[in-house]
């Protein structure tokens, strides 16, 4: 149980485009959802909070502009990254809580050209 | 600010060798404590958990973990590690979710167990 998804696994881009990131739990409802990046070698840094029927909440420093994060359902959530530059390469994660505890995604390898 | 700091940048062991990992956090109050694991190519995955009640709790694998609440510390440990230990861990920490609470990792910690 306590499985999340995400969509696609690896996308390529091209500068100036926007990209959206699928994040599904599965076999449960997850009233929040969160975003993280990881870079290579390193730990995972929350972007923000998403929870169901309202506004994310963005860490301080990421531009909400630019990862436009939309919790429809309590089984979705998406990442939209708005034209993307290739400093935004990098590898998302999101990850689900259920109740207490977060369950995460695969994660998206996003590379910007 | 919550902060959650891991001793150990890259671990490298031999089979059967004992591991403990370090793992110390910054806040004062109620705080829920989480080990995972990251093996390679793979996704984060739950290794074990405190909430509260016994301090030493056992996990998936054969590991376990001990909440020492005076030192700030949830260390992880294995008796006898196995090459298919190997993979990167991270010992995250969080308050209560009801109180705002944001799940904040360490800088993980890199585990080679060689054969």
């Amino acid at each position: 149980g306590a499985v999340v998804s995400q969509h696609p696994s690896r996308v390529i881009c091209k500068s100036g485009t926007s990209v959206k990131i699928e994040c599904r739990s599965l076999d449960f409802q997850a009233t929040t959802m969160f975003w993280y990046r990881q870079f290579p070698k390193q730990s995972l840094m929350l972007m923000a909070t998403s929870n169901e029927g309202s506004k994310a909440t963005y860490e301080q420093g990421v531009e909400k502009d630019k990862f436009l994060i939309n919790h429809a359902s309590l089984t979705l959530s998406t990442l939209t990254v708005t034209s993307a530059h290739p400093e935004d390469s990098s590898f998302y994660i999101c990850s689900a809580r259920y109740p207490d505890t977060q369950y995460f995604g695969p994660g998206t390898r996003l590379t910007v050209l | 600010a919550q902060s959650v700091s891991q001793h150990n940048h890259h671990v490298i062991l031999s089979e059967a060798a004992s591991l403990e990992l370090g793992c110390n956090y910054s806040y004062g109050g109620t705080v829920n404590l989480f080990w995972y694991v990251q093996y390679p190519g793979q996704h984060l995955q739950l290794l074990l958990k405190y909430f509260s009640g016994d301090p030493l709790v056992k996990g998936i694998k054969g590991f376990e973990a001990e909440f020492i609440k005076s030192k700030f510390s949830f260390n992880l440990r294995k008796p006898s590690v196995q090459w298919s230990d190997t993979a990167e861990y991270f010992c995250a920490v969080t308050k209560p979710y009801n109180q705002g609470g944001k799940l904040i990792f360490g800088q993980g910690t890199e585990l080679s167990v060689k054969p």
